[in-house]
């Protein structure tokens, strides 16, 4: 069974700091993995997609890595701000079937400070 | 304006009620979800879709009841709502199997006293 494991569970960081928001799997057979955004009393909002043949992707100010083999992805936030408060969620997805969900990890919560 | 949305936001409920939660989505996405969100828990399958008509069980699907009867809807009923039940539950829409982007609702926090 797949699991899913976040780390640090909590973040808190000055603005304008670069950090690393960490998450692994077990099982390396992976479809693809997602990380998500999402703010108090909110929904999900997609930040990246990454495929299980990619290493990474970029957006912005936000970088995310795969590492399959591992069984690690990595979500950098360069200059990170106030508006980067938010509840970080990964998740990944098994197969290409139409039961493949999505198994998450329980997110790391990230503050940052003005 | 397009996107998925969910109805009510909030909702409490009486144990041993029947609810029904609504989810509506304006992409035509083929594939629709249900997780539950929960401390301790994360997020977890309850049903999903891959087109009208055809559902399947998630990971944890007692309880509930789905339907799609068309492609833009995918109603999650409680049929005898528990405290265990108690929850924010997420909808979500995906286009096809290939390797897109799961798109959320902004979820609809159930209370059941």
């Amino acid at each position: 069974k797949q699991e899913v494991t976040q780390i640090p569970a909590a973040l808190s960081v000055p603005e304008g700091e670069n950090l690393v928001l960490n998450c692994s799997f077990t099982d390396s057979a992976i479809y693809n993995l997602q990380w998500f955004r999402q703010d108090p009393g909110k929904g999900l909002t997609s930040l990246l997609l990454i495929q299980s043949s990619q290493r990474e992707q970029t957006s912005g100010r936000l970088n995310a890595s795969l590492d399959k083999s591992s069984g690690r992805s990595t979500l950098y936030i360069a200059a990170s701000q106030p508006g980067d408060s938010a509840t970080y969620l990964c998740a990944v997805r098994r197969g290409e079937t139409s039961g493949s969900r999505l198994t998450f990890g329980e997110g790391t919560q990230l503050t940052v400070n003005p | 304006d397009a996107g998925i949305t969910q109805s009510p936001r909030y909702k409490i409920t009486e144990t041993g009620r029947q609810v029904t939660l609504m989810c509506h989505q304006t992409w035509s996405h083929s594939y629709m979800f249900w997780y539950r969100q929960d401390l301790g828990h994360g997020l977890r399958l309850i049903y999903y879709s891959a087109a009208a008509d055809i559902t399947d069980k998630g990971e944890v699907p007692d309880g509930y009841v789905v339907s799609r009867s068309k492609t833009e809807n995918f109603p999650l009923t409680l049929e005898s709502a528990t405290r265990s039940q108690t929850s924010v539950y997420f909808c979500a829409s995906r286009t096809g199997p290939s390797n897109t982007e799961a798109f959320f609702g902004q979820g609809t926090r159930l209370t059941v006293v």
